[in-house]
């Protein structure tokens, strides 16, 4: 079983549609959760961060832990073309080591 | 200006060649990764130093092999390329190496064996 689990989609929904993107983990030893986008031939950024469980906040992306679950999302609402990317959940296993999802590939139809 | 930059983006090259990708970043960070992804998008730790020293790696083959000349380099060398190295190679960094912190991405060199 893989550390980080995350269904590769592909996923596509109109633009303007909320977007839920999801992910669990194996190690409830686990505390800090991240959401990264990448874009086509780019490297990875950080988008969302959140320590231990509860929800975040930031415009419109809203990143949830759920600890009991072992359970991470990701929300987009108003989703945009530009918002078309693949993205990363991923947590650190220990320090200086990030385990890594295998990505959902979103695509934001206009 | 880039803060984490990788050279170069695209290599093609035929298997048993010996082949080098350079990585360099202007944060001031101290801690450097070299991280790789293959073709279903699944991103892997390779290798992490501290301050030019090694502290993770992840079992990777011994004909790679990392060298970090000063903290803000960190440099990915290859030996006796084989098909199955082919993927996109991520250079990284963050401020140090404790639980937390935020890594940066170069944007990545894009390697082919043939």
């Amino acid at each position: 079983q893989k550390e980080v689990e995350q269904d590769p989609g592909p996923l596509s929904v109109p633009e303007g549609a909320i977007v839920s993107l999801n992910c669990t983990y194996s190690n409830s030893a686990f505390q800090y959760f991240m959401w990264y986008r990448q874009y086509s031939r780019k490297g990875p950024e950080l988008l969302m961060y959140t320590y231990s469980s509860g929800n975040k906040e930031d415009g419109r992306f809203t990143a949830q832990v759920d600890k009991s679950s072992k359970y991470i999302s990701l929300f987009i609402r108003d989703s945009q073309p530009s918002d078309s990317a693949t993205y990363l959940c991923a947590s650190y296993s220990s320090a200086s080591k990030i385990i890594f999802g295998s990505g959902t590939r979103l695509s934001i139809r206009p | 200006d880039t803060a984490v930059s990788q050279t170069p983006k695209y290599l093609v090259t035929q298997m048993g060649n010996d082949k080098s990708i350079k990585c360099e970043q202007n944060l001031g960070h101290d801690t450097m990764y070299w991280y790789k992804q293959d073709s279903k998008k699944f991103l892997k730790i390779m290798f992490s130093y501290n301050n030019k020293e090694l502290i993770i790696n992840e079992t990777v083959p011994n004909r790679f092999s990392p060298k970090s000349p000063d903290k803000a380099h960190l440099n990915l060398h290859i030996n006796s390329l084989e098909l199955g190295d082919s993927a996109v190679y991520f250079c990284a960094s963050s401020q140090d190496w404790t639980a937390g912190n935020t890594i940066y991405f170069g944007e990545g060199s894009w390697l082919t064996v043939v």
